[in-house]
């Protein structure tokens, strides 16, 4: 069965530090999804992608966030610069197309900044 | 603006007894809703939606919603708990009107199944 796939599971950085958190999203899907959960916290929409671009924000991706699709495969979410806040679960989703349909997702990255 | 509240952050049952979690929603537009369960060290799984087909959703692994407008509810019921029932659930509800169609989620309820 097709599957999301994050990676890594983990990664640990400095306060400061740039991290790149990638996703491999289920291959016949057009829509693509970051979300976070903060500890304690509940899972929290940050942007959508479709098309090769991004369709929807929340106000929590600012100007820090970035995504991009490289080469289609791959969904990566960037962040320029890490604050001790963004430590949290990052989950990538992919749907494959525009209505009611399920987002997939996938196990998660966890985050730490130090 | 859209959004979930689940009552109880934790709820414990006995297995074979009945499984009830709550899920009221706020939205501006009839919505989409959704429950999702999380088993450890695993990504958000779907467990049923509600998409105005029927009232009454039948998911997967013995549970089921009945999506209550009057009361703005969709609550998620199993008759039976089974130990492999033991989780983190997630209710969210989308904007049936914006085709990016985000999910918005409550805070999650960790369901402890007991022997």
């Amino acid at each position: 069965e097709p599957e999301v796939t994050q990676t890594p599971s983990h990664q640990v950085t400095q306060m400061g530090q740039e991290v790149i958190l990638r996703c491999v999203p289920i291959s016949n899907h057009l829509y693509f999804y970051w979300y976070r959960q903060i500890l304690g916290q509940k899972v929290e929409f940050l942007v959508s992608f479709y098309n090769n671009e991004i369709s929807e924000k929340s106000e929590i991706f600012d100007d820090q966030f970035s995504v991009e699709r490289p080469d289609g495969s791959n969904f990566t979410l960037k962040i320029r610069s890490t604050k001790l806040e963004d430590s949290a679960m990052y989950f990538c989703a992919s749907k494959a197309r525009t209505g009611l349909y399920e987002q997939f997702f996938g196990p998660g990255t966890r985050l730490t900044v130090l | 603006a859209q959004s979930v509240t689940q009552l109880g952050s934790h709820v414990s049952v006995s297995e074979g007894a009945l499984v009830l979690l709550r899920c009221n929603y706020s939205s501006s537009v009839p919505p989409y809703l959704f429950w999702y369960v999380q088993y450890p060290n695993q990504g958000l799984q779907l467990l049923l939606k509600y998409t105005s087909a029927a009232t009454l959703v039948k998911g997967i692994n013995g549970f089921e919603a009945e999506f209550k407008k009057s009361e703005t509810s969709f609550h998620l019921t199993k008759p039976s708990a089974h130990m492999s029932d033991a989780a983190e659930y997630f209710c969210a509800v989308s904007d049936k009107e914006t085709s990016g169609s985000r999910l918005t989620f409550g805070e999650g309820t960790q369901l402890t199944v007991n022997p």
